[in-house]
């Protein structure tokens, strides 16, 4: 059974860098063609999704987060990561990682979650 | 704002079935596959359905998927109180550039 945890710290300023990381157990992050991804829920409201990093490195994310959003693998410590720069209020959310599959074109679910972790950002 | 609706809120007795519907267009439902997610707040969600209509190993078949055009259905049946939780489709969105979408989120309450 996958299991994935996030990590990060629950409290930023404004302008400050988000970084989260996503550990993974139960499988290797590098087998299974996997899209390892990040998805948020804003307090009262539905769920977002933010992106995702192929096993392979490529990478694809919201549009609406524009340029903010970076995101890589560390396959030696079997966990994958998100930063998104110049958070603001908006950018309070609970935080989950999740693990995406396709399987065929159209096609994109997530089977495994994180718990998720709440970030709040202000100043 | 989200471009899949969902009902904010459908209610039932234990025991009886409700389905919760997800609409779209032809951007995303219309041209891709659907999944559906419960999600008890403060736990990961679950993957119920996924493909449309998919049900992954360990999910109860009192829970099915169906899609039709620019719309896709989760039923519930035999409802219990543990299945009291938020609901949400999901699937692709074709315009450009493209992005995957969740559905508004549905909250499914055992009277």
């Amino acid at each position: 059974q996958v299991q994935l945890q996030e990590s990060g710290p629950g409290l930023l300023k404004p302008s400050q860098t988000l970084s989260l990381t996503c550990t993974v157990s139960g499988g290797s992050i590098s087998s299974g063609s996997p899209f390892w991804s990040w998805i948020r829920q804003h307090p009262e409201k539905g769920l977002e999704w933010i992106g995702f990093i192929y096993y392979s490195g490529t990478s694809d994310h919201n549009p609406s987060l524009k340029s903010r959003v970076t995101m890589s693998l560390d396959p030696s410590k079997n966990r994958f990561s998100l930063r998104l720069t110049s958070v603001t209020a908006a950018d309070t959310a609970v935080y989950f990682c999740a693990r995406g599959r396709s399987n065929t074109e159209g096609d994109l679910h997530f089977d495994f979650w994180g718990q998720g972790t709440l970030v709040t950002v202000s100043s | 704002q989200s471009v899949l609706t969902q009902p904010p809120s459908v209610s039932a007795a234990p025991g009886q079935r409700v389905t919760i519907a997800c609409s779209g267009d032809t951007s995303n439902i219309g041209r891709n596959f659907v999944s559906w997610y419960q999600h008890l707040p403060g736990t990961a969600p679950k993957l119920l359905i996924y493909d449309n209509d998919q049900r992954p190993s360990g999910i109860s078949d009192r829970f099915s998927g169906s899609k039709s055009g620019t719309s896709a259905t989760l039923g519930i049946t035999g409802l219990q109180t543990g299945d009291e939780a938020d609901y949400y489709c999901g699937t692709w969105d074709l315009n450009l550039p493209a992005s995957f979408v969740f559905g508004t989120g549905t909250k499914v309450t055992v009277l």
